[in-house]
């Protein structure tokens, strides 16, 4: 089975840098990515990363470690429009392998 | 370029109604998802075509729901005998797959919000 962990809720303020956890447990792996889901809309591709390391497009960065299972968004320069859900998703290998499983999400809430 | 688009973006109905949603991919992608999401909760796949077949679906799908994707191109979910437990934002996405380990990023529609009274 699939187990994917993130925090419910985070608050920072405007121009910081936050991150975004989230630990994963999949029988197999293929992949993760992050999604941005503001209230009401559909979910918006952020980032993809299938090998260790780090992954930077512009503010937005996310970094994996497949060994420990567990990965990282990182938004830097904080804007209020970034307030929004952040959704951690798993891609598996093997059978079932193009489904995304998906955590219940980080709602984060940027503050002037 | 035109992103994937949902239809009706709002249903209400009435619980043991018929209700159909839906869903045209990106043009030349090939493979369309369904999802559910309901409040607070990532969104809960559903089933998968790749071109006009269904090669995945759920447990969640239980027997009242039915998706088709007759041409390879949009595609219809059918929930029969609504019960107020259906109510949630049934999503669709859709992807370029170029084999099983290609990044394959899955792009959503906006979404339907299906209540049931």
């Amino acid at each position: 089975g699939q187990n994917i962990d993130q925090p419910t809720e985070m608050t920072a303020t405007e121009g910081a840098i936050v991150q975004i956890n989230c630990t994963y447990q999949t029988s197999g792996f293929n992949g993760l990515f992050w999604y941005q889901q503001h209230a009401g809309e559909a979910p918006t591709f952020l980032s993809y990363n299938v090998l260790d390391g780090l992954e930077e497009k512009g503010r937005f960065s996310s970094f994996l470690s497949r060994s420990k299972g567990y990965s990282y968004l990182l938004l830097k320069e904080l804007q209020m429009k970034d307030s929004a859900s952040y959704l951690c998703a798993v891609k598996n290998s093997g059978a079932g392998s193009y489904q995304l499983t998906f955590g219940k999400g980080t709602k984060l809430s940027v503050i002037p | 370029d035109t992103g994937v688009s949902q239809d009706p973006r709002h249903k209400i109905t009435k619980r043991g109604q018929n209700v159909t949603f839906r869903c045209d991919p990106i043009s030349e992608h090939n493979r369309l998802y369904w999802y559910r999401q309901t409040l607070g909760q990532g969104p809960e796949f559903l089933t998968y075509f790749q071109n006009e077949a269904q090669l995945e679906k759920s447990r969640l799908l239980s027997d009242r729901f039915s998706a088709e994707r007759p041409k390879g191109s949009f595609s219809t979910l059918e929930i029969q005998r609504t019960e107020q437990g259906d109510s949630a934002m049934y999503l669709c996405a859709s992807s370029l797959g170029q084999g099983a380990s290609s990044t394959d990023t899955q792009y959503f529609g906006p979404g339907t919000r299906l209540t049931v009274l």
